[in-house]
């Protein structure tokens, strides 16, 4: 049972423009959101986190919406660069869950063509 | 320079045998994580230990064990009763509370 899904497993976009990741969660219990982004053969980089007493978060190039009625979550990259050509995971994690475990989506491999 | 180590990065082991991967931190951090990525997957959760002398199951941790005799350790064997042990395989840590998991660079295993 998937609690949290990335319908998209890849996306491609022109260097500049905007790149949106999707991110879907069925667990009403969770309350914490992140994203990671991962290059081949390496650890997952911590990218951005939103609070569910947000609806929108942003650092630099990369915003996290928010929409806990839908249970739903997106990142947008604003332009993307080709740097940004990587698989970007979305986590979510539930108060009062023991560890403060993360659960992660399956992946979205973002191509951003100069 | 603070960060997570995790060594060696590949490693061959044929099948039946047991393999230890290490993973060591100097973030001071409370928690400690183990994770498998398997190609075209996510993350799943092995292990995790919130403090040093307990450890608690993750949601895949059959044919693995952990152990956390130090806050900075927390080594992983991969047993010889892990059915599918190819893959590759992230130490993560945090501070406290709600914090992303900070992740090393990953071992990369491979069974033969």
């Amino acid at each position: 049972d998937q609690q949290v899904k990335q319908n998209s497993p890849s996306l491609s976009v022109q260097e500049g423009r905007i790149s949106i990741l999707n991110c879907d969660y069925t667990n009403s219990m969770f309350d914490y959101f992140l994203w990671y982004k991962k290059y081949p053969a390496e650890g997952p980089t911590f990218l951005i986190s939103i609070s569910s007493i947000k609806d929108k978060n942003e650092d630099g190039r990369f915003t996290v919406f928010l929409n806990k009625s839908a249970k739903h979550l997106s990142l947008h990259i604003v332009p993307s660069q080709p740097g940004d050509s990587a698989v970007y995971f979305c986590a979510a994690s539930a108060r009062g869950a023991a560890g403060n475990k993360l659960t992660f989506g399956g992946g979205t491999r973002v191509l951003v063509k100069p | 320079d603070g960060g997570i180590t995790q060594s060696p990065k590949y490693l061959f082991r044929k099948e039946g045998q047991n393999v230890t991967l290490s993973c060591e931190q100097n973030l001071n951090h409370d928690a400690m994580y183990w994770y498998r990525q398997d190609p075209g997957q996510g993350l799943r959760l092995i292990y995790y230990s919130q403090i040093v002398n307990d450890f608690q199951k993750g949601d895949i941790a059959e044919g693995y064990s952990v152990s956390r005799e130090k806050k900075e350790s927390f080594p992983l064997t991969v047993t010889s009763a892990q059915k599918n042990p190819t893959a590759f395989y992230l130490c993560a840590s945090k501070l406290s509370g709600r914090q992303p998991i900070l992740f090393g660079q990953g071992t990369r295993l491979t069974v033969v």
